[in-house]
């Protein structure tokens, strides 16, 4: 159980293009799921948190705007990196909490999404 | 500044050896969770400790998380290639009911055969 699935494992694109990247939790219900960018050799890096049916929480000095995040089930968060730049190259990692483990700090982690942007 | 302190940042050992990994903080966790993680795929939680001086063991990994709930430790014995690894530590350091994870630098491990 708890399984995490992102869509795509990887995609390439241009400069100046939109790409959506999606994460699931296949086999339980998250009212919350986070959202992570991680640079080679690097550590996890929070971008933001997601709140089914709410505003998602961005950390400090990440752009609301740029980065869009929808959560509109409980199955299924979205991000979606706008007018992408190579500087926003980078591996981004999705996690959920299952609703009923919601008094732990217990995260499960979707496989990733390595964003390549030309 | 890191919150989360792991050192050391890189191990390369021989397959066999044993060694020891640390992370620290000035803070106080509630619980403190582990992973590994591979190249191009997502972390997988090891181990989550809750109780001050609480010794967890996963095979031939030793967990330890500190009295004072401040910092833990991961032992592996006798290393295999398969270890082979970014390993990383998190905790929530958030106050509230954000329950957000924190993670730590990461230690990379090579286990050379």
């Amino acid at each position: 159980g708890a399984v995490v699935s992102q869509h795509p494992s990887w995609v390439i694109c241009k400069s100046g293009t939109s790409v959506k990247i999606e994460c699931r939790s296949l086999d339980f219900q998250a009212t919350t799921m986070f959202w992570y960018r991680q640079f080679p050799k690097q550590s996890l890096m929070l971008m933001a948190t997601s709140n089914e049916g709410s505003k998602a929480t961005y950390e400090q000095g990440v752009e609301k705007d740029k980065f869009l995040i929808n959560h509109a089930s409980l199955t299924l968060s979205t991000l979606t990196v706008t007018s992408a730049h190579p500087e926003d190259s980078s591996f981004y990692i999705c996690s959920a909490r299952d609703v009923r483990l919601a008094s732990t700090d217990t995260q499960y982690f979707g496989p990733g999404t390595r964003l390549t942007v030309l | 500044t890191q919150l989360l302190e792991q050192s050391p940042q890189f191990l390369s050992i021989q397959e066999g050896e044993n060694l020891t990994v640390y992370c620290n903080s000035s803070s106080v966790f509630s619980s403190l969770q582990w992973y590994r993680q591979e190249p191009g795929e997502g972390p997988v939680l090891l181990v989550t400790v809750v109780t001050g001086g609480e010794v967890k063991k996963l095979k031939r990994l030793t967990f330890q998380f500190g009295d004072a709930r401040k910092d833990s430790s991961l032992h592996i014995t006798a290393a295999q290639p398969g270890d082979t690894g970014l390993y990383l530590c998190a905790g929530d350091l958030s106050s509230g009911s954000a329950r957000q994870l924190t993670f730590g630098s990461g230690t990379q491990l090579t286990v050379l055969p």
